[in-house]
């Protein structure tokens, strides 16, 4: 069965410091994507970053990057320079062949000021 | 483009009682999902469809009923509400099945069911 695991139910910052979330996921695909997702106090999720499997480099959009661990399927989101606007849900989502897309239960982040 | 829209934001039920959310998107987007947001559960799926007049059943569809009879609307029912249907829910569209499309969601419709 594929599956998404995120870990860190909660996870806090200071502000203008780094943080990483993890998430680790499982399947019998070859050619996937992964993707990363947030979803502020205001409910509307929006994508942050998209990795493909066969790309050896690793996704950069701005001040999010990941940790793209094929083999360990491991796919983790650092968030550089943390601002307050990145306190939010964080999920960690697989859409499988099956036209599903397979979300983690979600890692909420809070960034201190 | 507006996206994603949902329709109502919010909605109070009585046990018993039934209700449609409406979800519209004017992305020309053939597959549409239908989630439930519940605190520590992250997103589950409800139903789902591949296109115009299709429609398959999530892993918790049970309390549920949709329609896609236009392209860019889904609809989901609730016949009978109960008190377990109190959530948060989206409705998500996406292009097409290839796996770098991702999924865009609307802003979400709070429901409570006393």
């Amino acid at each position: 069965a594929q599956t998404v695991t995120q870990s860190q139910p909660e996870m806090s910052v200071q502000e203008a410091e780094t943080v990483t979330l993890s998430c680790t996921y499982d399947t019998s695909e070859n050619n996937y994507y992964l993707f990363w997702y947030k979803q502020p106090p205001s409910r509307q999720m929006i994508l942050v970053i998209r990795q493909e499997a066969y790309k050896q480099q690793n996704a950069t959009e701005n001040r999010f990057s990941v940790n793209f661990q094929k083999a360990a399927k491991s796919f983790s989101l650092k968030i550089s320079d943390s601002q307050l606007g990145d306190t939010a849900m964080y999920f960690c989502a697989f859409p499988s062949q099956t036209y599903k897309y397979i979300f983690g239960t979600g890692t909420r982040l809070k960034v201190l000021a | 483009n507006a996206g994603v829209t949902q329709t109502p934001k919010f909605r109070v039920l009585k046990t018993g009682q039934s209700m449609t959310l409406l979800c519209a998107q004017d992305m020309n987007h053939e597959y549409m999902y239908w989630y439930r947001q519940d605190p520590g559960m992250g997103l589950r799926l409800i139903h789902y469809s591949v296109g115009e007049g299709t429609t398959a059943k999530g892993e918790v569809p049970d309390g549920y009923n949709v329609s896609r009879l236009k392209k860019q609307n889904f609809l989901l029912g609730l016949e009978s509400a109960a008190p377990s249907q109190t959530s948060v829910y989206f409705c998500a569209s996406r292009f097409s099945e290839l796996p770098y499309n991702e999924q865009f969601f609307g802003p979400g419709t709070r429901l409570t069911v006393l």
